[in-house]
């Protein structure tokens, strides 16, 4: 059974400080996203890993991806109060049919001023 | 168009009570999915769409009943449901990835709030 787990699971930062959030997953996969979901919403795309040694970047956010140490990281940098917001992994395992994505725990970021 | 829109938004029903829950894209995506989320945990898929045909139920108990009537639409029928069945629902979308890797990247939809009493 593949399982993701996040951490931290809860972050507090300073608006303009660098943080990472890290996301191992049991198995082995290619295909790993980032979503973020705001209080009572739903889930928003941030970014698509599809390969190893991937990188992308939007904004203050950069996701990696290291297939064979089966992990990937989201950076931020330079922290401002909107990026407040729970950060979700997830990970497809790829049986061959649709995705089955299996999410993270989440990590809850909070970003003071 | 990167859209899947969810109806109702906001439902409350009784545990006598039959409702539906509908998804509609038109993305031209031929997998869908439901999925859902109680506070303050991760999504938890329950139901996966594959060219219309039922790929994947993740042991979902029966008073929830996954209906896809054409390639955009999908229902989720449910019928004595318990107080603890109150969750975010979420619909979802994406490419099939038959065959050969490709991105299976889900979008969402903004999810139905459902409170059982």
């Amino acid at each position: 059974e593949l399982k993701v787990e996040q951490n931290p699971l809860f972050l507090s930062m300073q608006e303009g400080k660098n943080y990472t959030i890290y996301c191992n997953y049991s198995t082995t996969s290619d295909r790993l996203y980032w979503y973020r979901q705001d209080p009572g919403k739903s889930l928003e795309s941030l970014f698509v890993l599809l390969s190893n040694g991937a990188v992308k970047q939007e904004g203050r956010l950069m996701a990696s991806l290291d297939t064979k140490a089966r992990l990937s990281t989201l950076h931020i940098t330079a922290a401002v109060h909107d990026l407040s917001a729970t950060y979700f992994c997830a990970v497809d395992p790829y049986t061959g049919t649709a995705s089955k994505l299996t999410f993270g725990t989440g990590t809850r970021l909070q970003v003071t001023l | 168009d990167t859209e899947v829109t969810q109806t109702p938004k906001h439902l409350v029903m009784g545990m006598t009570n039959k409702k539906s829950l509908k998804c509609e894209q038109h993305m031209g995506h031929r997998a869908m999915y439901w999925y859902k989320q109680k506070a303050k945990k991760p999504p938890e898929l329950m139901f996966v769409y594959s060219y219309e045909k039922l790929s994947i139920n993740e042991s979902v108990p029966s008073r929830f009943s996954p209906e896809c009537p054409n390639s955009s639409l999908l229902n989720l029928h449910l019928h004595a449901l318990q107080p603890e069945d109150s969750a975010l629902y979420l619909c979802a979308s994406s490419q099939e990835g038959q065959g050969h890797p490709m991105n299976t990247e889900a979008f969402f939809g903004q999810g139905t709030r459902l409170t059982v009493v």
